[in-house]
């Protein structure tokens, strides 16, 4: 069984820093791109960013690229979500997903969510 | 960068049939574009009913389709039942990244 368990959110001041993890189980780690999903709260669904099985490969949304950086440790089976510079609208509720091949960057498996609050 | 267009809010009566389309404003949507399709229930996380346009996820419901229809990508639920009430999202790939439609509230009444 897929299992997919997010971690790392929390309260934090605009313009600080928060790191993000997805550990992963139930399926081999590297044959897939995994991916974040989020949020915000009362609004719709944002696709963030992904990365592909081997880790050489990310993919962001515009609203993030060059605040926030995704990796992945495929020895642990965790990818992770580096965030940045962080700003109010990035609060949300952040969905890991797990793809369907080594470079999908969309969400066939769904985690259950950590919420980042970006408040001073 | 392009949009994602989903109606705001439908309503089907149970046992009814019901489209969900999904359009770009780039133009048609095409199997390259690797719709998927997405069920959100309240206080929940979202769960995958397509990807790839037509493939099903291993849970499915078979009263769940996935197509392509007059340019957009569509979503046609046949038989509705009062637990497919929910927020529904498309998501669509434009060669470097994904982007959501804003979601269908479905109301079964």
């Amino acid at each position: 069984e897929v299992q997919l368990l997010e971690s790392g959110g929390g309260l934090v001041q605009p313009g600080g820093s928060l790191r993000l993890s997805c550990a992963a189980s139930g399926f081999t780690f590297t044959d897939y791109g995994m991916c974040w999903v989020r949020q915000a709260p009362g609004k719709g669904l944002q696709w963030v960013s992904a990365i592909s099985g081997s880790g050489d490969r990310p993919w962001y949304a515009d609203s993030v690229k060059g605040r926030f950086t995704i990796s992945r440790d495929n020895s642990k089976n965790t990818v992770y979500l580096h965030l940045n510079s962080l700003r109010a609208e990035d609060t949300a509720m952040y969905y890991c997903g797990k793809g369907t091949h080594p470079t999908a960057i969309f969400p066939y498996d769904w985690g259950q969510g950590t919420m980042v609050t970006v408040s001073s | 960068q392009a949009v994602v267009t989903q109606e705001p809010s439908l309503t089907v009566s149970p046992g009814g049939t019901v489209t969900l389309t999904c359009g770009s404003s780039t133009g048609p949507v095409t199997g390259g574009h690797y719709t998927y399709w997405f069920q959100q229930k309240p206080g929940q996380a979202p769960t995958t009913l397509i990807y790839d346009t037509f493939n099903k996820h291993s849970w499915t419901p078979v009263r769940f389709s996935g197509s392509l229809l007059g340019g957009k990508a569509a979503l046609t639920l046949s038989g509705a039942q009062p637990e497919d009430e929910a927020d529904y999202y498309c998501l669509l790939f434009y060669g470097d990244r994904g982007i959501f439609g804003g979601g269908i509230r479905l109301t079964v009444l």
